[in-house]
């Protein structure tokens, strides 16, 4: 079993409508969570960073994240083509330095 | 914001021969880089681990004399492909991280590498 699972996808959704993203985690040692978005062959850039439960609002990108149930989400709102990328999930725990875990990240494609 | 140069983008080279890839921080020093493979459609790899004056730790199954790594200062880390073969043809991606503790990466543009 991976440490961090993440559906492929393709997730496939018309102009306007919220993309929901997850992922879910074994180790309860990752405390920091990231989503990244990556474009075709370009490097990934963050998204969104938190480290504790609950709910972070930026713009139209809500991250979310449950401890208790080992599971994070990504939402975006009012979806646009220029969002079609892979999203990946990024996990930390503490004592790891820099080192992040990585899903395998959900291609997300935005139909005009 | 925190920049990480690539480079190159993509460089093409012919089977046996070396190819060297840098990864620079641009405005603030990277004790800690990190460098990938991405293969189509599928998640970062992690290669390795590269430490400002000393040697870059490897993940499990990368080779070293391979993949030779040097970070020789604070704001450069370099990826050399020795002897490549056409297998080695893939995506490399650097990261680079902050101070000790920081839990942020940014990462670089990437490289394609085609290997012929």
């Amino acid at each position: 079993q991976k440490e961090v699972e993440q559906d492929p996808g393709p997730l496939s959704v018309p102009e306007g409508a919220i993309v929901s993203l997850n992922c879910t985690y074994s180790n309860s040692a990752f405390q920091y969570f990231m989503w990244y978005r990556q474009y075709s062959r370009k490097g990934p850039e963050l998204l969104m960073y938190t480290y504790s439960s609950g709910n972070k609002e930026d713009g139209r990108f809500t991250a979310q994240v449950d401890k208790s149930s080992k599971y994070i989400s990504l939402f975006i709102r009012d979806s646009q083509p220029s969002d079609s990328a892979t999203y990946l999930c990024a996990l930390k725990p503490p004592a790891a330095g820099n080192k992040l875990t990585f899903g395998g990240g959900t291609r997300v494609l935005v139909k005009p | 914001g925190a920049v990480v140069s690539q480079h190159p983008s993509w460089v093409i080279c012919k089977s046996g021969t070396s190819v060297k890839i840098e990864c620079r921080s641009l405005d603030f020093q990277a004790t800690t880089m990190f460098w990938y493979r991405q293969f189509p459609k599928q998640s970062l790899m992690l290669m390795a681990t590269s430490n400002e004056g000393s040697k870059a730790t490897y993940e499990q199954g990368v080779e070293k004399d391979k993949f030779l790594i040097n970070h020789a200062s604070l704001t450069l880390s370099t990826l050399t492909v020795t002897s490549a073969h056409p297998e080695d043809s893939s995506f490399y991606i650097c990261s680079a991280g902050g101070r000790a503790g920081a839990n942020v990466l940014t990462f670089g543009a990437g490289s394609r590498l085609t290997v012929l």
